[in-house]
């Protein structure tokens, strides 16, 4: 019962560069969560889902991209990496009462 | 648009004291919120959630009130033990689940 997992767990691109973070839950939570956690911004919101094939925005959606791919799956996909990205970024899922549970976070470096 | 700050930003103390660490929001329109450990280079790990129709929540030495009328919730930690050094987040929620996160304390127990 692994909970929440993340893949990679860090990564270094290039400016331009494309890469996907996947997220992936055992838990059979139905809404998933992505946000990043930069110092002195803390913890922001960049997409969620309620539920599966449904996705929207949440407080810093530009530049990012998401998939719900079934329930247990929630990825991000970054098309052009900027170093404005280079974040720590996190998945979260919840079920009912939206309690919510995090992933060990992905490490991305833009250069 | 909910507000979220958490004071203090960091706080040291030695072992075995009890300590309160404060949060408080703008809007009282919450659905559930949520306190958070996060130790360095991890992931968040959920201490307690309160629901809107509830008062307080306790686990262990941990235990967490909100009071919706004056926009304030604490995070009461009794007898403190080096291992509780950590960054301790707070969160509310809207009924779509989404959090809006305060900036955390970083809290240092000294043995």
């Amino acid at each position: 019962n692994a909970g929440v997992t993340q893949t990679p767990k860090f990564q270094v691109l290039k400016t331009g560069q494309s890469m996907t973070l996947q997220c992936a839950q055992d838990m059979n939570h139905n809404s998933m969560y992505w946000y990043r956690q930069d110092p002195g911004m803390g913890l922001r919101l960049i997409y969620y889902s309620a539920s599966e094939g449904t996705t929207d925005k949440g407080e810093v959606p530009n530049g990012y991209n998401v998939s719900r791919l079934n329930k247990r799956e929630f990825s991000l996909r970054l098309e052009s990496a900027a170093p404005s990205q280079t974040s720590v970024y996190f998945c979260a899922v919840a079920g009912i009462p939206h309690e919510q549970y995090f992933g060990p976070g992905t490490r991305l470096t833009v250069t | 648009k909910q507000e979220v700050t958490q004071i203090p930003a960091a706080l040291s103390v030695p072992e075995g004291e009890n300590l309160v660490l404060n949060c408080s929001f703008t809007d009282s329109a919450i659905y559930n919120l949520q306190w958070f450990r996060q130790d360095p280079g991890k992931g968040l790990t959920s201490l307690l959630l309160i629901q809107s129709s509830q008062r307080e929540q306790t686990s262990g030495r941990l235990n967490a009130s909100l009071d919706k009328s004056s926009g304030r919730s604490t995070l009461y930690i009794a007898a403190s033990q080096p291992g509780d050094s950590a960054t301790y987040l707070c969160a509310f929620s809207s009924n779509t689940g989404k959090l809006i996160f305060g900036q955390g304390t970083t809290l240092q127990v000294k043995p």
